[in-house]
């Protein structure tokens, strides 16, 4: 079946240093895909998405590329904040239109 | 608006009891699914309802059930409780019932214990 596999954490980093977080899926047709935040104690938030191939998603500072020939979707951010330190996961939706996420990755920054 | 809804935000069960979770979601939104949430499994897609109808199932047991009613607020049962079932329990609504393109926004989640 479709699946999502995503970087094992924690990612740990300075203030202001720029931050990958790789994510690759395995699906069927042309999946949408997704990048979800959760902050401690708080439910999931969508952070961007890409319906389809080469599109690149952005918002708050973060962006990912949709790339089909790599099935790839990583997430990218210039200058990290320790705000920004959250779980952060990878999601598709499936051939069945169900979200497929990824394990998730903790991001942790300090000053 | 309101965010979405989720009610309780902790429960603590026993084995073998059942467990009612309620989740109401943004106003307008038609769609409401759920997951669950533990750190060995990760986020387990349970069930989407869509206009009272269940439009998709995950892989769960039958144990598993739940319900939309007519102003699209959902509830989740859980029928005799076991160890593994603790977990955090999420609900998400959308406008539309496609995850796809449409953005699902979840609630803060139900904790359940299970002792």
């Amino acid at each position: 079946g479709d699946s999502v596999t995503q970087m094992e954490g924690p990612v740990t980093l300075s203030e202001e240093a720029f931050l990958t977080i790789n994510c690759t899926y395995t699906a069927t047709g042309y999946p949408s895909l997704f990048w979800y935040v959760q902050y401690p104690g708080e439910g999931l938030q969508l952070l961007l998405k890409a319906t389809k191939a080469d599109d690149k998603g952005s918002n708050k500072g973060f962006e990912a590329t949709y790339r089909k020939e790599t099935t790839s979707f990583h997430l990218e951010k210039g200058s990290v904040q320790v705000s920004d330190s959250a779980v952060y996961f990878c999601a598709l939706s499936d051939s069945t239109d169900k979200l497929i996420f990824g394990t998730g990755t903790r991001l942790q920054v300090f000053p | 608006k309101a965010g979405v809804t989720q009610t309780p935000r902790y429960l603590i069960k026993t084995r073998g009891q059942q467990v009612t979770l309620s989740c109401s979601p943004i106003s307008g939104h038609r769609s409401v699914s759920w997951y669950q949430q533990t750190p060995g499994q990760g986020l387990q897609f349970l069930f989407e309802y869509f206009s009272e109808t269940q439009r998709n199932k995950g892989n769960f047991p039958g144990r598993f059930s739940g319900r939309q009613f007519s102003n699209s607020r959902s509830e989740m049962n859980v029928s005799t409780l076991e160890l593994g079932d603790s977990a955090l329990y999420l609900c998400a609504s959308s406008l539309e019932a496609y995850a796809g393109l449409d953005t699902q926004y979840f609630g803060p989640g139900t904790r359940l214990t299970v002792l």
